[in-house]
């Protein structure tokens, strides 16, 4: 009854190689977003998708590719990494607004690039 | 940029202890979320707060949104072991509906027996 997935939890791989990381949540939210949470704990937003129509995105390098087959699943693909790619991802869903009913967060992916 | 600047970024106290982590911002927030993280997971959702002034209590914690919705306070009675953690503030602008949160840079929290 997991509410929102993400796989894989961890991810160690070389410099330069291409990566994946999955989502989906069962909570029937219509907004999707990709956090990414640096060694001092900062939590920044990366991407946002709502209705599979993406509405958020921060400055991200374009090596970052979120895609969203339907409201229930957000993936990241990410291209040619990097060792400063090296953080925890967290994907997170929430009712459009989110102002009064917050998010529900994933448990994480920890990337570690070498 | 609207920034929320969280304090103290660390706090190590006694079980039993009360204590409170402030959040506070140049902006004005529309709403004002508290999330605990503990480690290896994502946030949790505490509590949220849209209206100034307003006060929330959840078990031994107490939210307060402030009068000008530009800062908000956490204040835990008797701490216990468990609610070591990572504190996390969150807001959400007025003017977009994106749903974009806003986070400070969290308080470390840990309650020793």
């Amino acid at each position: 009854d997991t509410a929102v997935s993400q796989t894989p939890k961890y991810l160690v791989t070389q410099m330069g190689n291409d990566k994946s990381i999955k989502c989906e949540q069962n909570l029937g939210h219509d907004t999707m977003y990709w956090y990414k949470q640096d060694s001092k704990k900062f939590l920044k937003i990366m991407f946002s998708y709502n209705n599979k129509e993406l509405i958020i995105n921060e400055t991200v390098p374009n090596r970052f590719s979120p895609k969203s087959p339907d409201k229930a699943h957000l993936n990241l693909h990410i291209n040619s990494l990097e060792l400063g790619d090296s953080a925890v991802y967290f994907c997170a869903s929430s009712h459009r607004g989110a102002g009064t009913r917050g998010y529900t967060f994933g448990s994480g992916t920890r990337l570690t690039v070498v | 940029t609207q920034l929320l600047e969280q304090s103290p970024q660390f706090l190590s106290i006694q079980e039993g202890e009360n204590l409170t982590v402030y959040c506070n911002s140049s902006s004005v927030f529309s709403s004002l979320q508290w999330y605990r993280q503990e480690p290896g997971e994502g946030p949790v959702l505490l509590v949220t707060v849209v209206t100034g002034g307003e006060v929330k209590k959840l078990k031994r914690l107490t939210f307060q949104f402030g009068d000008a919705r530009k800062d908000s306070s956490l204040h835990i009675t008797a701490a216990q072991p468990g609610d070591t953690g990572l504190y996390l503030c969150a807001g959400t602008h007025g003017s977009s509906n994106t749903g974009k949160l806003i986070f400070g840079q969290g308080t470390t929290l840990q309650v020793k027996p």
